[in-house]
């Protein structure tokens, strides 16, 4: 079945650290991939999506490639600030409907 | 625009007995989906309701169901509580048209003793 890993955590970093979460996935087909991202005591919100090999999702500073040939989805931001502080997931989705298959999260702290 | 809203926010339930979650999702969005998370399995999907139909479901045993009414809100009910069911239950709703994203709620935090 399909599934998502990404780096364990904590990941603690300065702030105006470069920062970069890994995320690899296995799938049948080829699945839409997101990041979202949980502030603390806040729900789940989509931080950027790609739905094709390739594709670039960008938003906040954040951005992510879709590399199919690595089966990759890594998390890079040039320049945190404190309030990047948060849990973050990749997430991916296959076939029909709205069926995610989320990654186990990595925690980020960033200090001043 | 009002968000989805999940409720109670918190629940706390003896082992045996059994529990209803609510979800009221965006107004217009007619896809709702249910995940259970903890710290130890992660994020899990449960199953996803569209038009009143269960769309997809995950690997939860039967004591896990759900249902959606015709206005789009939606009920996930656990019988039988066991100590592992213990959770933060999230909805997120979708327009559920092409690229069209999940919101998610604030969730429902369960504690069965």
């Amino acid at each position: 079945g399909d599934s998502v890993t990404q780096m364990e955590g904590p990941v603690t970093l300065s702030e105006e650290a470069f920062l970069t979460i890994n995320c690899t996935y296995t799938a049948t087909g080829y699945p839409s991939l997101f990041w979202y991202v949980q502030y603390p005591g806040e729900g789940l919100q989509l931080l950027l999506k790609a739905t094709k090999a390739d594709d670039k999702g960008s938003n906040k500073g954040f951005e992510a490639t879709y590399r199919k040939e690595t089966t990759s989805f890594h998390l890079e931001k040039g320049s945190v600030q404190v309030s990047d502080s948060a849990v973050y997931f990749c997430a991916l989705s296959e076939g029909a409907g709205n069926k995610l298959t989320f990654g186990g999260g990595t925690r980020v702290l960033v200090k001043p | 625009k009002a968000g989805v809203t999940q409720t109670p926010r918190y629940l706390i339930k003896t082992r045996g007995q059994q529990v209803t979650l609510s979800c009221s999702p965006i107004s217009g969005h007619r896809s709702v989906s249910w995940y259970q998370q903890t710290p130890g399995q992660g994020l899990q999907f449960l199953f996803e309701y569209f038009s009143e139909t269960q769309r997809n479901k995950g690997n939860f045993p039967g004591r896990f169901s759900g249902r959606q009414f015709s206005n789009s809100r939606s009920e996930m009910n656990v019988s039988t509580l066991e100590l592992g069911d213990s959770a933060l239950y999230l909805c997120a709703s979708s327009l559920d048209s092409a690229n069209s994203p999940l919101h998610f709620g604030n969730g429902t935090r369960l504690t069965v003793t």
